[in-house]
């Protein structure tokens, strides 16, 4: 059975950094073929992708955030670790990671419950 | 970039209904690199189709999904009470999403 949970703070003040983490179960993150993305929505709006992890380590990011985005895994701990750099109010935003569905191609079959993160002094 | 644009934003229907749901791309789309969820209030998306028209598992056969190139159709045949939700396409070769379509009881 296939499980992620996200993880970090709820609370963020603008200008600091974000860290959060997905703790997942039931997969390998060294599997041929496997991805986690980190996905985020806006309250009462669209989601927004941010980046993805491969099973090989290759990274990707979204164009318009890759400035403040990095992504990492540990496969010993089967966690992935978004970090965001200079939060900002128009930040606050419901966290997701998500796995890909198969090798196929990255859609995403597997979605942790998300994680509200609010940008606020 | 690929832009993906939905349509309708709203769609007021009665269960039983069918719905037609639209996303249109920007530019082509390779290998029909598309995929469909749904989320409803509260819930993390769920993936309905993806391929244009490959069922994901567990995916009741009232969800379709078809088109290529740049216009691709959901349609779910007959609606159930519990198909009211916000529905958004993807495509998956820039990992872009639409912006969604809300399905809403008439």
């Amino acid at each position: 059975q296939v499980t992620l949970r996200e993880s970090g703070p709820a609370l963020v003040k603008p200008t600091q950094t974000l860290t959060l983490t997905c703790t997942f179960s039931g997969f390998s993150l060294s599997t041929s073929g496997m991805c986690v993305s980190w996905i985020r929505q806006p309250p009462g709006k669209a989601l927004e992708w941010l980046a993805r992890i491969d099973w090989d380590d290759d990274k990707y990011y979204s164009t318009s955030l890759k400035t403040r985005l990095t992504i990492s895994k540990d496969t010993s701990k089967n966690q992935v670790v978004l970090t965001m750099t200079n939060m900002d109010p128009v930040d606050t935003a419901t966290y997701y990671c998500a796995r890909c569905y198969d090798s196929s191609g990255y859609y995403y079959g597997y979605w942790g419950q998300g994680t509200l993160v609010t940008v606020s002094s | 970039e690929i832009v993906l644009t939905q349509s309708p934003g709203t769609l007021s229907l009665s269960p039983g209904e069918r719905a037609t749901l639209s996303c249109r791309a920007s530019q082509s789309v390779s290998s029909s690199y598309l995929a469909w969820y749904q989320q409803k209030p509260g819930q993390a998306p769920r993936l309905l189709i993806y391929g244009a028209s490959s069922r994901a598992t567990g995916i009741p056969d009232r969800f379709s999904g078809s088109g290529s190139g740049t216009d691709f159709t959901l349609t779910i045949s007959r609606l159930e009470p519990e198909d009211f939700a916000v529905y958004y396409c993807q495509q998956y070769g820039s990992s872009r999403f639409g912006q969604g379509t809300r399905l809403e009881i008439k």
